[in-house]
């Protein structure tokens, strides 16, 4: 059972609102990632991060912003919400060892709708 | 940049093996992965591959690799109801972050 939490679960806000995503590990990962998930399937990277202080921008230009002040927590910060942003977030941490393959473990995933 | 390519949808009877196809384009990759993501949740990962194996099996699950013609494909025996979800192929290149195909939708049918 992965110990990865994204809250909330659910979010309907209005257009211009500032919003936090939040996501939680327990398991000391120094890797975690924020993918956009499309209604069609298709999972794009929007930011990651390798440890305390280390944020990177991945593959999908995104207007959201991330931090990583603590090993556990990375959460994901909208500064205005637009109905573009409309989509299901999904947080994932990992701990990639030598000579194995990096799992991820992925949270439930936060549906945002944005009127 | 690199990119993983699978087909959107199979559908297969109970009971019957399921084989889902990946191709990549990364020639350097180092580990090849599946991973499986049911409706309202997150991905969970099923098995993975070293770039240097040829074939692994976990169970109902095989795994075959082609790197020459960087072909990946993921067989489920005797295929059942639960088995229905999306099926992720992901590619990765030494540390850097996982990439993913679009994932394909396996529907079996009672």
């Amino acid at each position: 059972e992965a110990d990865i939490y994204q809250t909330p679960r659910y979010l309907v806000i209005g257009t211009g609102k500032k919003i936090t995503l939040e996501c939680s590990q327990t398991m000391g990962h120094d890797k975690m990632y924020w993918y956009q998930q499309d209604p069609g399937m298709e999972l794009h990277l929007i930011h990651y991060s390798y440890g305390v202080n280390s944020t990177e921008k991945g593959d999908l230009s995104s207007e959201s912003t991330v931090s990583r002040i603590r090993t556990e927590h990375f959460p994901l910060t909208l500064e205005s919400a637009r109905p573009s942003h409309t989509s299901q977030y999904l947080c994932a941490s990992s701990d990639q060892g030598t000579g194995r393959g990096e799992t991820q473990y992925f949270g439930p995933g936060t549906r945002l709708t944005v009127l | 940049g690199e990119d993983v390519e699978q087909s959107l949808f199979l559908s297969v009877r109970e009971g019957d093996s399921s084989v889902i196809n990946c191709t990549y384009t990364d020639s350097s990759s180092t580990y090849l992965y599946w991973y499986k993501q049911e409706p309202g949740a997150g991905l969970q990962l099923l098995t993975y591959i070293f770039s240097n194996m040829d074939m692994k099996q976990d169970q109902r699950l095989t795994v075959l690799l082609n790197k020459k013609d960087k072909h990946l494909s993921l067989r489920i025996a005797d295929t059942q109801t639960g088995d229905s979800a999306i099926y992720f192929c992901a590619e990765q290149n030494g540390n850097t972050p996982l990439v993913f195909g679009k994932g394909t939708r396996l529907s079996v049918i009672a």
